[in-house]
């Protein structure tokens, strides 16, 4: 079964701090890895998108990394800012399907 | 331009009710996927249109819920005989084309059966 792993469930940090998500996957064959913000009351939207040759992408303060042999994946958030706060969710899609598999979020919150 | 918009924001119904939640795509987008998130837990798969082609409905739940949607417009899921564990978050996202790798959200119905 395809599984998608998040941790932690939730975290909270100070503004202007740094805070790495982690991804674990079990789906194959795998196609991309992308990661997605949902804020509060809004749908999720995509902050990157990495295929099996790419290890790492960034925008803006958000990097991800990919691992594609040990099925990992990480989002590390630079000098955090409050409306950084949301859940992220890691996503992955198996080749040449139009499915994805999502994994429960990491919950973020920055306070001031 | 518009994105993806859903109609109600919110919903409150009496167990055994039906009820139906409204999708409107981006303009000219032909892929169309319906997902329920509930509290805590990943996005589930529901329903996927793809054009005028038959939609996969291996997601559906139960035959209570059903889902349409006329050519690439507006979709509608419908769930009948609402029962306590179909209270969730229903999102609706959209795809510019067959395989294109983006879905574009909604901001979903959060329905709450009581």
């Amino acid at each position: 079964k395809n599984q998608v792993e998040q941790s932690p469930q939730s975290l909270i940090i100070l503004e202007g701090k740094n805070c790495t998500l982690q991804c674990n996957y079990t789906v194959s064959p795998f196609s991309n890895l992308r990661w997605y913000k949902q804020d509060t009351g809004r749908g999720p939207v995509s902050l990157t998108i990495m295929t099996f040759s790419e290890n790492t992408k960034s925008n803006g303060r958000y990097t991800a990394t990919l691992d594609a042999d040990t099925k990992q994946s990480s989002l590390h958030i630079t000098a955090s800012q409050l409306s950084d706060s949301a859940s992220y969710i890691c996503v992955v899609r198996v080749y040449n399907d139009y499915k994805l598999s999502f994994g429960a979020g990491t919950t973020v919150t920055v306070r001031a | 331009g518009a994105g993806v918009s859903q109609s109600p924001s919110n919903k409150v119904t009496e167990k055994g009710k039906d009820v139906e939640l409204r999708c409107d795509p981006i303009s000219g987008h032909t892929a169309l996927y319906w997902y329920r998130q509930r509290l805590g837990q990943g996005l589930e798969f529901l329903i996927y249109f793809q054009g005028n082609s038959a939609p996969d409905k291996s997601g559906l739940p139960s035959d209570r819920f059903s889902a349409e949607r006329t050519g690439e417009s507006v979709s509608t899921l419908t769930i009948q005989r609402t029962q306590q564990e179909d209270s969730a978050v229903y999102l609706c996202a959209s795809v510019p084309y067959s395989g294109g790798e983006t879905q574009y959200f909604g901001p979903g119905t959060r329905l709450l059966v009581l």
